[in-house]
């Protein structure tokens, strides 16, 4: 089983600062990778994959990068929406397996 | 709009069974793989199991291997989960979600149904 470790576990950010987030695989995913953002109460919802294309209505303020083993999800200037919790994702290998998430909160 | 919503959550003793289910709308049914992904409480994601659009193909995590059956009736635009043996651990908000094309990520989910094992 592939294991996806995330960093920072909470990240304290202003809004309008930027964000980074971190995600590491334990063997290569290739560009198999997507994120999610869950807010609370609410089911999650899928952000970027492959690992850079946006799905459908994502602002541009979300983008992804990385490959192999390492990733980053980077939320160029933070709104009072973008907090939340971040999951990555691999579907490279079966089973499909998560990160254990990012908090982003305010600063 | 696609929908997906999620049902037959509740409190199951130990041991005990439960089937969920998940009527989806708003997009063809039939041409979608989908999947079914739990979330313990406070906790983070965790995968559960897969099924092709035809159904021919499914894929479990081992956690649930041999205790839950994945199935779906194209017909009814519905997929099921069936739960068996269930314990503690199993507790969960479980979520149906569907997997986008060309690649397993999951680009809708319902709102999902909490599933509480305890005696």
């Amino acid at each position: 089983e592939i294991v996806m470790t995330q960093s920072p576990a909470t990240l304290s950010v202003s809004p309008g600062e930027r964000a980074t987030l971190s995600c590491r695989a334990s063997q290569s995913v290739g560009s198999n990778l997507a994120w999610y953002q869950q807010k609370p109460g609410q089911a999650p919802r899928l952000l970027i994959y492959g690992p850079s294309t946006r799905a459908t209505g994502i602002p541009a303020r979300f983008s992804g990068s990385g490959s192999g083993t390492e990733f980053t999800l980077t939320i160029s200037s933070l709104q009072s929406e973008d907090f939340a919790v971040y999951y990555c994702q691999q579907y490279n290998n079966w089973p499909l397996t998560f990160g254990g998430g990012t908090k982003v909160e305010i600063k | 709009q696609v929908q997906l919503v999620e049902s037959g959550g509740g409190l199951v003793k130990p041991g005990g069974s439960l089937r969920l289910s998940c009527a989806a709308s708003g997009f063809t049914f039939s041409d979608y793989y989908m999947s079914w992904i739990r979330q313990a409480p406070g906790k983070g994601l965790e995968w559960v199991s897969y099924i092709s659009s035809s159904g021919i193909t499914i894929y479990y995590a081992d956690s649930v291997k041999g205790r839950f059956t994945i199935s779906r009736d194209n017909a009814k635009n519905s997929l099921y989960l069936q739960m068996n043996s269930l314990r503690a651990e199993d507790t969960a908000v479980y979520y149906c979600a569907r997997v986008g094309v060309g690649a397993l990520i999951f680009d809708y989910w319902g709102q999902g149904t909490l599933v509480t094992v305890s005696s």
